[in-house]
């Protein structure tokens, strides 16, 4: 069985372009997570979606931030415009259920120069 | 807001050593996770608990709910057990955000 996809696994941008993230999470599986973790400082929750609608957004930096998980399968997490203090790992994670194990991608390196 | 505290930070043991990492938080939880994270490499669920005590292999999870405050330990350690290690809590249902909140982590390295 496939586990939780992230893509792509590295992304260098300037300051003001666009990027978007990709996570095809485990299937079946209708929890969604984004999280990020910033140099030096832990991971912080970003949002949550149960299959296609979001539960929960209240992690979400700024309206810079966009997230989609159209028709409950993968997700998307754009950036725009991405600022300096953007750059971080992003991970995604899925789980069958809402406080159940969770299964984390292996993130995106985003470098925002 | 919940607040996670893990010690210590760094740990640095000789092979076969028995290591032992905290973490405590401040506010009730549903759940407390203990994650795995290898240099370079992707976050591993390592255990899921809410009381009492789970063990798998060498790992051994504890959790005192009334105390809050939870140990991870490893028998017999190994280099290939040098990795971050990560507590994270998640609060009750409807208490707030539904993710987890993390710790800042434990860097563990085994010298052989």
């Amino acid at each position: 069985e496939a586990g939780v996809t992230q893509f792509p696994s590295h992304s260098v941008i300037e300051k003001g372009q666009t990027v978007t993230l990709r996570c095809d999470p485990i299937s079946g599986h209708d929890n969604l997570y984004w999280y990020r973790r910033v140099m030096g400082k832990e991971i912080k929750f970003l949002l949550h979606f149960v299959k296609e609608s979001k539960q929960d957004e209240s992690g979400m930096p700024n309206n810079r931030f966009l997230a989609e998980r159209t028709g409950g399968t993968y997700s998307t997490l754009k950036v725009q415009p991405a600022e300096l203090e953007d750059s971080g790992v992003y991970f995604c994670a899925s789980s069958p259920l809402r406080e159940g194990k969770l299964f984390f991608g292996s993130g995106t390196q985003l470098s925002v120069l | 807001k919940n607040e996670v505290e893990q010690s210590p930070q760094n740990l640095t043991a000789q092979e076969g050593e028995f290591i032992t990492i905290n973490c405590s938080y401040s506010v009730g939880i549903s759940a407390l996770h203990w994650l795995q994270q290898h240099p370079g490499g992707g976050i591993v669920s390592l255990f899921m608990l809410s009381s009492g005590k789970k063990k798998h292999g060498r790992l051994i999870a504890t959790i005192n709910i009334q105390e809050k405050h939870s140990s991870l330990h490893i028998t017999a350690s190994h280099p290939r057990d040098s990795a971050v290690y990560i507590c994270a809590v998640r609060g009750h249902s409807g208490g707030g955000a539904d993710g987890l909140t993390f710790g800042k982590g434990t860097h563990l390295i085994i010298q052989p």
